[in-house]
């Protein structure tokens, strides 16, 4: 079956910080990857995704790339701020009527 | 602005008292779909809706009743709620069918205590 695994948190970093979140992924056929960000009170959004492998999504200083050969889409900033605090769930796509997939979220606490 | 609004975004109830979750969307998206989120378990898919009056069971969908009579709204009804249907729920859109591969736009959620 369809499925996402991403680390568990959680994660505890300083301000500036570099951030990884990793996510691996088994899916049948060609997946989209996506990462979403709820920020605390908030319903999910969509942070970056991408289409095909090889493909680099990124938004907001945030960045992940699609490794079809290892089947993973890890996050990943260079310095993290307070404001980036927040649960992050990586997902895959498929066609047809297939619901998103989401991993568990990786809750993010940045401290200054 | 573009938005998926869902009411209320907190309710405490009995068990057994029917209740309705609304959700609406004035995107003019034809997919729809509702989740509810608990800790340790990550995002799972109710229900969602196609198209107007077309709906569908997603993972736990048992418990839950939905309709869509317009394309704008997806309202959620627990007709007897129970305490394993505490959790926090999210309404979502997106533009076509085929909502895995669209992005989908989320609503604020409503936290659902059944006692």
């Amino acid at each position: 079956g369809n499925s996402v695994t991403q680390m568990e948190g959680p994660v505890t970093l300083s301000e500036e910080a570099f951030l990884t979140i990793n996510c691996t992924y088994t899916a049948t056929g060609y997946p989209s990857l996506f990462w979403y960000v709820q920020y605390p009170g908030e319903g999910l959004q969509l942070l970056l995704k991408a289409t095909k492998a090889d493909d680099k999504g990124s938004n907001k200083g945030f960045e992940a790339t699609y490794r079809k050969e290892t089947t993973s889409f890890h996050l990943e900033k260079g310095s993290v701020q307070v404001s980036d605090s927040a649960v992050y769930f990586c997902a895959l796509g498929l066609s047809g009527n297939t619901p998103l997939v989401f991993g568990k979220g990786t809750r993010l606490s940045v401290i200054a | 602005e573009a938005q998926v609004t869902q009411n209320p975004r907190y309710l405490i109830t009995v068990t057994g008292k029917k209740l309705t979750v609304t959700c609406s969307q004035n995107m003019n998206h034809e997919y729809m779909s509702w989740y509810r989120q608990d800790p340790g378990l990550g995002l799972r898919q109710i229900y969602y809706s196609m198209n107007v009056e077309v709906t569908d069971k997603g993972d736990v969908p048992e418990g839950y009743k939905v309709s869509r009579k317009e394309k704008r709204n997806f309202p959620l009804i627990l007709e007897s709620p129970s305490p394993n249907q505490t959790s926090l729920y999210f309404c979502a859109s997106s533009p076509r069918p085929g909502g895995g591969y669209n992005e989908q736009f989320f609503g604020p959620g409503t936290r659902l205590t059944v006692l």
